[in-house]
């Protein structure tokens, strides 16, 4: 147990539907990434939050956004869903946000399926 | 950009010793990290390496060359349990520590 939590464990929706994503970090923790594991794509990193703010962006859809509450947690929002978004979703956690490369520990994930 | 090189696939056996190469080419790299992944389940994190060597935890072990952008793991004494896919991630400078994962190797230890 990395002392990541993620809800919900799994999520079926309907394509044009908005979903949202939650997950808190391990305790002390100030930095929250989203990651998307998808068969063919690997997994691939979508955004960064530290202490409230956006740190970083990878590719992630304009459909997509996310944000950091003042008590850390983080929720990632899905929107006009495609039948390519089902994918696993990853929240993870670090106590850093750079400089030194902190590791990071990955929350249990959400499955996310479209139909 | 960033290209990240594994093996797609290995296959070892138990009690024995594999070493999981990986190949990389960035700019501006800050450090390596080695996660463990089961079939469905959360990466988990193995280790990390910041400076040219050999980083030792138990089985495991870690080697980086950031000259050569070159890094393996090395796992020993294999079990059953270390049947996984493993994965290769690349952290840049002014990334803000996010993470530039392969694409993994899939492990599969048998008897």
């Amino acid at each position: 147990d990395s002392g990541v939590t993620q809800t919900p464990k799994h999520l079926i929706t309907a394509t044009g539907q908005r979903v949202t994503l939650r997950c808190s970090p391990r305790s002390g923790d100030l930095s929250v990434y989203w990651y998307q594991q998808s068969l063919d794509q690997g997994l691939q990193f979508l955004i960064h939050y530290y202490n409230g703010e956006e740190r970083a962006k990878g590719n992630i859809l304009e459909r997509f956004s996310a944000q950091q509450f003042p008590d850390l947690h983080s929720e990632l929002n899905l929107s006009s869903l495609e039948l390519g978004d089902s994918a696993l979703y990853f929240c993870a956690s670090s106590f850093g946000q750079g400089g030194s490369p902190y590791e990071q520990y990955f929350g249990p994930g959400t499955r996310l399926t479209v139909t | 950009g960033q290209n990240i090189d594994q093996p797609t696939e290995m296959t070892a056996t138990e009690g024995a010793i594999v070493q999981i190469n990986c190949t990389y080419q960035t700019s501006g790299f800050n450090g390596l990290f080695w996660y463990q992944q089961h079939a469905g389940e959360a990466p988990t994190f193995l280790s990390y390496n910041v400076l040219d060597g050999l980083e030792e935890k138990g089985r495991f072990s870690s080697f980086l060359s950031r000259s050569k952008g070159y890094s393996y793991l090395l796992l020993k004494e294999l079990q059953m349990k270390d049947s996984a896919s493993y994965l290769c991630a690349v952290s840049l400078t002014g990334g803000g520590n996010k993470l530039t994962f392969g694409t993994g190797t899939q492990l599969k230890v048998e008897l």
